[in-house]
């Protein structure tokens, strides 16, 4: 079991350029989250997805992020536009459901030029 | 809005030193409080809590969680330079979708 893959490690784009960032969950699992952690700084909630369905959004920015889960291949959060600001480490966790933990990816580290 | 609050910020020990990382938070329809160990990659789970005054114990680490005080400390005995890391705490609401996280203690051991 491979556990939380996340692809790239590391992501390097200039401002206005468009960010994909990859997270295939632990086998069996069906809930993925997606947080981001800026430097000094705790990890946010941004986004929870089952299969094909966005659970909770409330930590996502209103514009230029997006995240999806589709039926089939990893789960993608996407930046369009990217801004300095966007610089981060952008970690997926997966889950079995509530009560199950959470087993955490080793993250997308962006850096935005 | 929930929160959790972790302190100290940072720690410096020497190797065998015992620490106490605490942790205060305050949640919506508490449901557990969990410790993770951050390295330069994926935060790794250490403890789930969910009862009060239940000590949770693997090798040197323990934690404890107190429900009515709403805090839980982390215990590092006889450290290592191998925990250097950051400890963070985080808490799970009712609604089961997502973690609050505190902004972590930073650890160093010297040797």
């Amino acid at each position: 079991n491979a556990g939380v893959m996340q692809n790239p490690r590391h992501l390097v784009r200039r401002r206005g350029q468009e960010a994909r960032l990859r997270c295939s969950p632990m086998k069996g699992h069906s809930h993925v989250y997606w947080y981001r952690q800026l430097p000094e700084e705790g990890l946010k909630f941004m986004v929870y997805l089952q299969k094909e369905n966005i659970i909770d959004e409330s930590g996502m920015p209103k514009e230029r992020f997006s995240a999806e889960f589709p039926k089939e291949g990893p789960s993608i959060l996407r930046i369009q536009q990217v801004v300095r600001g966007d610089s981060a480490a952008y970690f997926c966790a997966s889950s079995m459901g509530q009560n199950y933990g959470y087993t955490f990816g080793s993250g997308t580290r962006l850096t935005v030029v | 809005e929930d929160k959790v609050v972790q302190s100290p910020l940072s720690l410096v020990v020497h190797e065998g030193d015992t620490v106490t990382l605490n942790c205060s938070y305050e949640v919506t329809n508490f449901r557990s409080l969990l410790w993770y160990k951050q390295e330069k990659k994926a935060p790794t789970f250490l403890f789930m809590l969910t009862s009060s005054g239940i000590e949770k114990k693997s090798g040197r680490l323990s934690s404890i969680l107190d429900k009515k005080e709403l805090f839980s400390i982390l215990n590092i005995t006889a450290t290592q330079t191998g925990d250097s890391a950051v400890y963070l705490c985080a808490v799970e609401g009712n609604a089961g979708n997502m973690l609050t996280f505190g902004g972590g203690t930073r650890l160093m051991v010297k040797p």
